[in-house]
């Protein structure tokens, strides 16, 4: 069974630019999650797809963060304009249980690391 | 929210001696305990889990040890072999409630010399 994938797996970008992130789940997984982790610094959750729909995106730190799941398969997440700020590593993770997250295991993908200079 | 605190960020061990990461939380609420591993280049895979109605949990050279009152989990290998070089991230989450969400640690990059 393939694993959670991420595209690209570097990506290098002038500030002002735009980037988009890449994350194909492993087939069947309803739920799709981002995270980032800065330099350093602990993982953080982003935003949270169930299927299509956005369950929770308490996470994104700003509207210059856009994420999206058509269909409910692969998900893209777009930062435009990027800051120098934005630079880190950003994992995608998915799940199959929606009913029962009790025994929800998260797979995360190998991430994407994003340099904004 | 939770806070999760993970010591240290680096460890440094010689093939075959044993390695211990060790992670507080603050939240009495969360009573699911996950470590990933993650090598270079690779999804974080989940080695080990633990939930709060266990105090040990064994899986070969892998064990996880769960204190709920003093909030502290740890994850402990022994006869640690190179391949065994990774960042490992300890989490903690509730499971009811309508939380899902993980609080991840900041990470430990274990070396394993041979």
């Amino acid at each position: 069974e393939a694993g959670v994938t991420q595209f690209p797996s570097h990506s290098v970008i002038e500030k002002g630019q735009t980037v988009t992130l890449r994350c194909d789940p492993i087939s069947g997984h309803d739920n799709l999650y981002w995270y980032r982790r800065v330099m350093g610094k602990e993982i953080k959750f982003l935003l949270h797809f169930v299927k299509e729909s956005k369950q929770d995106e308490s996470g994104m730190p700003n509207n210059r963060f856009l994420a999206e799941r058509t269909g409910g398969t692969y998900s893209t997440l777009k930062v435009q304009p990027a800051e120098l700020e934005d630079s880190g590593v950003y994992f995608c993770a998915s799940s199959q249980r929606y009913t029962d997250y009790s025994t929800d295991t998260q797979y995360f993908g190998p991430g994407t690391r994003l340099t904004v200079l | 929210g939770e806070n999760v605190e993970q010591h240290p960020s680096t460890l440094s061990v010689q093939e075959g001696d044993s390695a211990v990461i060790k992670c507080t939380y603050s939240d009495s609420a969360s009573n699911y305990f996950p470590w990933y591993k993650q090598e270079l280049g690779k999804g974080s895979q989940l080695i080990i889990d633990i939930r709060s109605n266990v105090g040990e949990k064994k899986d070969q050279r892998i064990a996880v040890t769960l204190n709920k009152t003093a909030k502290h989990f740890s994850l402990h290998i022994t006869e640690t072999q190179p391949e065994d070089s990774a960042v490992y991230f300890c989490a903690a989450r509730p499971t009811s409630g309508g939380s899902y969400i993980p609080t991840f640690g900041r990470g430990t990059s274990l070396i394993v010399h041979p």
